[in-house]
């Protein structure tokens, strides 16, 4: 069965300092990955994709996100906190094609930005 | 271009009453997604839907009703709203497999 696992429910960091959201997720195929940010009293925002090509991935607002198959992890990054960061980051899990688009959510790490 | 609506954003209703959530997307996505989120929780899946007349239950199913007559609009009913469906629900689309959401209904069930 598939399943994905953030590993803090909380990060609280200074504003400039990196930031590390961390996801561990298990699945019997090769995964769609997707990080989902929610700013407070907001819908969610689409922050980075992993769909099999590169490794390494680019999204918005500086962030990256890194898919290791070896440790079936796909931690979320930013070299420098921002104060507008300060959001709930849910990681999700796509199954193999044939699942009817359902994903698989983590249960969401809550960022705090400190001045 | 609105991509996705909800609405009413925020509804305050009585227990037993009958809610009506509207969904409508101006993308043409085939799937269409109703989540419901609380605390502790995170997102969990109500309904979804493959197509026009094509629906199929999710985690959560017990209590609501849905219907796609439309490729846009996906509506989400609450046959009679009790206490524990207060909650932000929200309504997503997906062309692909990742997943664009509305802003979200607030709903309060008194």
């Amino acid at each position: 069965a598939q399943s994905v696992t953030q590993l803090d429910s909380h990060v609280s960091v200074s504003e400039g300092t990196p930031v590390l959201l961390r996801c561990n997720y298990s699945s019997s195929y090769s995964p769609s990955l997707f990080w989902y940010v929610q700013h407070p009293n907001k819908g969610l925002q689409l922050l980075l994709k992993y769909t099999s090509a590169a490794t390494l991935v680019k999204g918005i607002n500086g962030f990256e996100a890194e898919f290791k198959k070896s440790e079936t992890s796909f931690h979320l990054t930013k070299p420098s906190a921002h104060m507008s960061d300060a959001a709930e980051y849910f990681c999700v899990v796509s199954p193999d094609a044939g699942n009817n688009r359902k994903l698989i959510w983590g249960l969401g790490t809550s960022l705090a930005v400190n001045p | 271009d609105a991509g996705i609506t909800q609405s009413p954003r925020y509804k305050i209703t009585e227990t037993g009453r009958q809610v009506t959530l509207m969904c409508h997307q101006t993308w043409s996505h085939s799937y269409m997604f109703w989540y419901r989120q609380d605390l502790g929780h995170g997102l969990r899946l109500i309904y979804y839907s493959a197509a026009a007349d094509i629906t199929d239950k999710g985690e959560v199913p017990d209590g609501y009703v849905v219907s796609r007559s439309k490729t846009e609009n996906f509506p989400l009913t609450l046959e009679s709203a009790t206490r524990s469906q207060t909650s932000v629900y929200f309504c997503a689309t997906s062309l692909t497999y990742e997943q664009y959401f509305g802003p979200g209904t607030r709903l309060t069930v008194t």
